[in-house]
């Protein structure tokens, strides 16, 4: 059974720095790309990032290029994702999912997320 | 950037009867596109992708069809666990969107 557990989450204050991990297990992580959505309190889902299963591949929303980034470490079959330079509209649920076995770029399996607020 | 529209936003049924959803794209995604479920408190759950293709474990009460830029999510006969939120997202192009929800919810 696929299983994603993200963790990291808290309150930081805007301009401060976050680290979110996803433990994946169930499957052969290194042979999966994986992307962290994000959802705002009440709102839809946005995708924020996401990388390819030997990590050469990434790439960002626009909202956060510059400002986060994408890791994995298939040793320890874990996802990352560093989060620098804060604003208020970064507060949301993260979410890590893996991308679909069909090879299209849907989202298969998700974690239970990780709230990230950024409040003063 | 492709902008997906989903209507209507909320969507007032009863157990049994039979819900249309709708997602539009502001170009064509070909059929590049799948269609989620989130009930509260929980993460979303595939359950289309490539517009039309059932995700596995998914009822087959639910069902997708379109092309292009119009697509429908229908699910023939609603059941009690069937009421929660549902998301549609292409990956035709980057960035890969989502829409913006419709809330099936009891009339």
């Amino acid at each position: 059974e696929v299983q994603l557990l993200e963790s990291g989450g808290g309150l930081v204050q805007p301009g401060g720095s976050l680290r979110l991990s996803c433990a994946a297990s169930g499957f052969t992580f290194s042979s999966y790309s994986m992307y962290w959505v994000r959802q705002a309190p009440g709102k839809g889902l946005e995708w924020v990032s996401g990388i390819s299963g030997s990590g050469g591949s990434i790439i960002y929303a626009d909202s956060v290029k510059g400002r986060f980034t994408i890791t994995r470490d298939n040793s320890k079959n874990t996802l990352y994702l560093q989060m620098d330079s804060l604003r208020a509209e970064d507060t949301a649920l993260y979410y890590c999912a893996r991308r679909h076995g069909s090879g299209n770029y849907y989202f298969e399996s998700w974690g239970q997320g990780t709230l990230v607020t950024v409040s003063s | 950037e492709i902008v997906l529209t989903q209507s209507p936003a909320t969507l007032s049924l009863s157990a049994g009867e039979r819900a249309t959803l709708s997602c539009r794209a502001s170009q064509s995604v070909s059929s590049y596109l799948a269609w989620y479920q989130q009930k509260p408190g929980q993460a979303p759950s595939l359950l289309i992708y490539d517009a039309s293709n059932r995700a596995t474990g998914v009822p087959a009460r639910f069902s997708g069809s379109g092309s292009g830029t119009d697509f429908t999510l229908t699910i023939s006969s609603l059941e009690p666990e069937d009421f929660a939120v549902y998301y549609c997202q292409q990956c035709s192009k980057w960035p890969l969107t989502f829409g913006g929800g419709t809330k099936v919810e009891i009339k």
